[in-house]
């Protein structure tokens, strides 16, 4: 148990679809992190929250892509107008340090889309 | 500005020694390492903050040389339950944002 559930765990969609996926962490933690994983690559940093504050979104994120955290505890990230290149498995993960270095990531199962 | 891991792929004996490297061309504050294996989530492995410092537990230990922005990770007498893609996590100037090397799979076998 990492702390971290993530639904829906997989999610097969039609391109043009919209995708919402959902992190809720079980434990108290600092910060929460949205990472995409294709195959055969390490996880992508897409963006990340302290509270509710989203700090920094990738550039790489495109405007079809958003992500909330209301009242700081569960978290949504909203994929608009699916595409195929969007297929890739949608990861959230958790650190707990205040300051410094941001500490080690408790990562979710993930959530799997396919877009066909 | 994603790491460089190497080698891309290691096959193993149970018992033999690894070395996976992870190399960044920017100033980094700290270095992760991080296992996953197949279908699974990524774990934490260790964390090394800048200032040079080794770390390690068990049979597996890490390196991270500030000055050149390259660390590694030292895997002795490799077990089966070894196996998995090994990625290398930097973050820079404590920025709390970890970008991920595109891995290195190792194979552990009997």
């Amino acid at each position: 148990d990492t702390g971290v559930s993530q639904n829906p765990r997989h999610k097969i969609t039609k391109r043009g679809q919209n995708v919402t996926f959902r992190c809720d962490p079980i434990s108290e933690h600092n910060r929460l992190y949205w990472y995409r994983q294709t195959l055969g690559q390490g996880p992508e940093f897409l963006t990340y929250f302290q509270n509710e504050a989203q700090l920094e979104k990738s550039r790489l994120l495109s405007d079809r892509f958003s992500a909330e955290r209301p009242k700081g505890s569960f978290s949504t990230l909203e994929i608009q107008r699916t595409e195929q290149g969007d297929s890739a498995m949608y990861l959230c993960a958790i650190s707990f340090l205040a300051g410094g270095s941001g500490g080690e990531l408790f990562f979710g199962e993930g959530s799997r889309l396919t877009v066909l | 500005q994603q790491p460089v891991q190497s080698p891309q792929a290691v096959i193993l004996r149970e018992g033999e020694d690894a070395v996976i490297n992870c190399s960044s061309s920017k100033a980094l504050y700290s270095v992760h390492w991080y296992r996953q294996k197949h279908g699974e989530a990524p774990v934490f492995l260790m964390i090394l903050l800048k200032g040079g410092e080794q770390k390690g537990h068990d049979k597996i230990s890490a390196s991270f040389n500030e000055k050149k922005q390259q660390s590694s990770l030292y895997l002795t007498a490799s077990q089966l339950s070894y196996s998995g893609t090994y990625f290398c996590g930097t973050e820079e100037d404590s920025s709390y944002k970890l970008i991920f090397g595109s891995g290195t799979r190792l194979l552990v076998r009997p």
